[in-house]
């Protein structure tokens, strides 16, 4: 079973643009959660999409956004980008309640200048 | 709220030497508590899971953890360690219910020949 893909794998933007980054978890997996990684604040949940709808929601402006399709793809959003939003950002999807394991991929890291 | 602290941010450790990674949560239920690895550049890799039950965990690669509720501890362990468990390991803790991991700041474990 292919395990979690995110793409891009790297990008570069400029301050004040926004990217789009996307997750395909593995196949079977409906819920979809993305974290920053950083090395000053280390990792930090950002949100979780189950069916489509936000369930749960961490410590982050609204600049940061995200959705999921019904296909349970999802994609993360940051618009109007500051230079501290350089970071690795990991997309994680599991199996639904009760089983809490999350599968991570490889990361999208995006540098911001 | 939730925390997790891993006292040690590096560690070097002989080949063919054990190693013990230590982790201590703060949480007020029974905790769903979780090992992950990171090579460089790398996602996150699940080593092992406690749930309920055994207290002594065994994961992948030879990895094995032990929960004690006395002492909010979930430390890690490896009986012999190989150059290529040089990595850096992230403990988490679930909140029961959520889809949410709080990881501690990782150890960066260096394996000397």
């Amino acid at each position: 079973k292919a395990g979690v893909t995110q793409t891009p794998r790297y990008l570069i933007k400029t301050r004040g643009q926004q990217v789009t980054l996307s997750c395909s978890p593995i196949s079977g997996h409906r819920s979809v959660s993305w974290y920053q990684q950083t090395p000053g604040q280390g990792l930090q949940f950002l949100f979780e999409y189950f069916s489509e709808t936000q369930r749960n929601k961490g410590n982050f402006p609204g600049r940061f956004s995200g959705r999921q399709f019904s296909n349970s793809r999802s994609e993360m959003n940051v618009s109007t980008l500051e230079l501290g939003d350089s970071a690795l950002y990991l997309c994680a999807s599991s199996l639904d309640r009760p089983s809490y394991e999350q599968y991570f991929g490889p990361g999208t890291r995006l540098t911001v200048t | 709220a939730q925390s997790v602290t891993q006292p040690d941010i590096h560690i070097t450790v002989s080949e063919g030497a054990s190693l013990e990674l230590r982790c201590n949560y703060s949480y007020g239920a029974t905790p769903y508590l979780f090992w992950y690895v990171q090579s460089p550049g790398q996602g996150l890799q699940l080593l092992l899971k406690y749930f309920s039950g055994d207290t002594l965990v065994q994961g992948i690669k030879g990895f094995e953890a032990e929960f004690k509720r006395s002492q909010s501890s979930f430390n890690l362990r490896k009986p012999s360690v190989h150059w290529s468990d040089a990595a850096e390991y992230f403990c988490a803790v679930a909140q029961g219910g959520f889809q949410k991991l709080v990881f501690g700041t990782g150890t960066r474990l260096l394996v000397s020949p």
